[in-house]
C-alpha cells in the first residue's frame, strides 16, 4: 500500500441498503477525514478522527456514521442509503489531528443510489 | 456564516498567465490552501500560505493580503496538463477547513 487507499472505486446502490465505504492509509498519520463532493459545492467535511479512538461530527454528518479502531482505517457507513447520498467521498489524512498539518487525499469513491 | 468565493471556470492559452482569485469571510483565518484537482481525480495539495506575499513554487505561485481577505493562484506557462480544478481552502479560527467549490481551468491550444 503505499498512501491512502479507498475501496470501492465505485459503487451503485439500491435505496435503502446499507454500505461501508472502506478508507485505509500505510503513512502513520494521526487525523482522518471523510468529505463528499458535489457538483458546484465545495467539499464538505462529513466525519472526522484526530487520533485513533476518537471521531466527531462534521458539516454534514446526517445518515453516516464512522469509527476509528486504529491508525490506520477509517471507515464510512451509510446506514440506510438515500439518493441524496449520491456523490464522490473522499477520504483524506493529516499527520497531526490538531488542524495544522495539509491534508492529503485518497483517490474517491463515486457512490450512486438509485 | 463562512463563505469562499472562486469564478466558477476560466478559460486560457497555452503558454499564457492566468490568474485565479479567491476571497473569503471567516470566522478567524490560519491559513489558506490552494489544491488542484484533475477531473476524476483526487484532490493534489499545491501551495499555502499564512502570511501576506507571494510563495512562489516553479511555475505556480500564491498569493495572501489578511487583510483584503484576498488570494490569488498564479499560474505561467500554462500547458496542457494545468487543464483542472483549482479549489482554495481556508483554514478558520477553529482550525477547520472550508473550502470553495472550485475554478474549473480550461486551456486551450
Amino acid at each position: 500500500i503505499a498512501g491512502i487507499t479507498q475501496a470501492p472505486t465505485s459503487q451503485i446502490l439500491a435505496a435503502g441498503r446499507r454500505m461501508t465505504l472502506r478508507c485505509t492509509q500505510d503513512m502513520r498519520h494521526n487525523a482522518m477525514y471523510w468529505y463528499r463532493q458535489d457538483l458546484g459545492l465545495g467539499l464538505r467535511l462529513i466525519h472526522y478522527s484526530n487520533t485513533a479512538g476518537t471521531t466527531g461530527k462534521g458539516e454534514v454528518p446526517d445518515g453516516y456514521s464512522v469509527s476509528r479502531a486504529n491508525t490506520d482505517d477509517f471507515p464510512l457507513t451509510l446506514a440506510s442509503a438515500v439518493p441524496s447520498q449520491t456523490s464522490v467521498y473522499f477520504c483524506a489524512t493529516a499527520r497531526e489531528g490538531d488542524g495544522t498539518d495539509t491534508q492529503y487525499f485518497g483517490p474517491g469513491t463515486r457512490l450512486t443510489v438509485l | 456564516g463562512q463563505n469562499i468565493d472562486q469564478p466558477t471556470e476560466m478559460t486560457a492559452t497555452e503558454g499564457a498567465i492566468v490568474q485565479i482569485n479567491c476571497t473569503y469571510q471567516t470566522s478567524g483565518f490560519n491559513g489558506l490552501f490552494w489544491y488542484q484537482q484533475h477531473a476524476g481525480e483526487a484532490p493534489t495539495f499545491l501551495s499555502y500560505n499564512v502570511l501576506d506575499g507571494l510563495e512562489e513554487k516553479g511555475r505556480f505561485s500564491s498569493f495572501l493580503s489578511r487583510s483584503k481577505g484576498y488570494s490569488y493562484l498564479l499560474l505561467k506557462e500554462l500547458q496542457m496538463k494545468d487543464s483542472a480544478s483549482y479549489l482554495c481552502a481556508v483554514r478558520d479560527g477553529n482550525y477547520q477547513l472550508i473550502w470553495g467549490a472550485g475554478t474549473k481551468l480550461i486551456i486551450k491550444p
